[in-house]
């Protein structure tokens, strides 16, 4: 299996901060990498697709990058909105697998 | 608009199995592979599996001997079984599309609680 290791595991940052969390794989997963958004009650949300694709309808703020083993989500300039748990999501081979998510709370 | 809603016994006994159906409006389960994913309380995600309904299965190894999934194209379902369970298998289950470009959960159920409880 391919384990995805995130990191920070949590974060405190304030509004309208840049934040960054990073995810790496034990191997290399090419682009097949993606990215979900998790609030508290409700389904994870698909944000970034194939490491660096916007899905329709997320905002521009948040961009992902990346390729082989490491990659990066980023927000340029948080949002109230932006308060969750980011999860990482590897789509190269079954099992799929997540890195273990990151929850980024207000300062 | 695609939509998926999962449903079924919220409480199941210890050594039963564990019947989830995920019920699809919006798109055809013969197009695209479905998937199984849970989550206990406070913990993150884990994938079950993934069904496509032509005859093509992949099941996480940790799970593959106690689970089954099946698609019935008259009622637009997929579901899941899960043998003998225990109370390490209570989580939130939820169904999830898996698309073609790339391979990403892009639709997903608001997800069921299951407890395993006597």
């Amino acid at each position: 299996d391919i384990q995805m290791t995130q990191s920070p595991s949590s974060l405190s940052a304030s509004l309208g901060d840049r934040v960054t969390i990073t995810c790496r794989a034990s191997q290399s997963i090419s682009t097949f990498l993606n990215w979900y958004q998790q609030k508290p009650g409700k389904a994870p949300k698909l944000l970034i697709y194939a490491a660096s694709s916007l899905q329709s309808g997320v905002p521009s703020r948040i961009s992902g990058s990346g390729s082989g083993t490491d990659f990066t989500l980023t927000i340029s300039s948080l949002q109230p909105e932006d308060f969750a748990t980011y999860y990482c999501q590897q789509s190269y081979s079954t099992p799929r697998t997540f890195g273990q998510g990151t929850k980024v709370e207000i300062k | 608009q695609v939509q998926l809603q999962e449903s079924g016994p919220g409480l199941v006994k210890p050594s039963e199995t564990l019947s989830l159906t995920c019920t699809v409006s919006g798109a055809s389960i013969s197009s695209y592979f479905w998937t199984w994913i849970r989550q206990p309380a406070g913990k993150g995600l884990e994938w079950i599996g993934r069904i496509y309904i032509s005859g093509t299965t992949n099941y996480n190894p940790s799970l593959k001997s106690r689970v089954t999934m099946s698609g019935d194209t008259s009622k637009n379902q997929v579901s899941l079984k899960l043998s003998s369970v225990t109370a390490a298998d209570t989580a939130l289950y939820y169904c999830a599309r898996e698309n073609t470009t790339s391979r990403p959960l892009d639709v997903w159920g608001q997800g069921t609680t299951v407890t395993v409880s006597s």
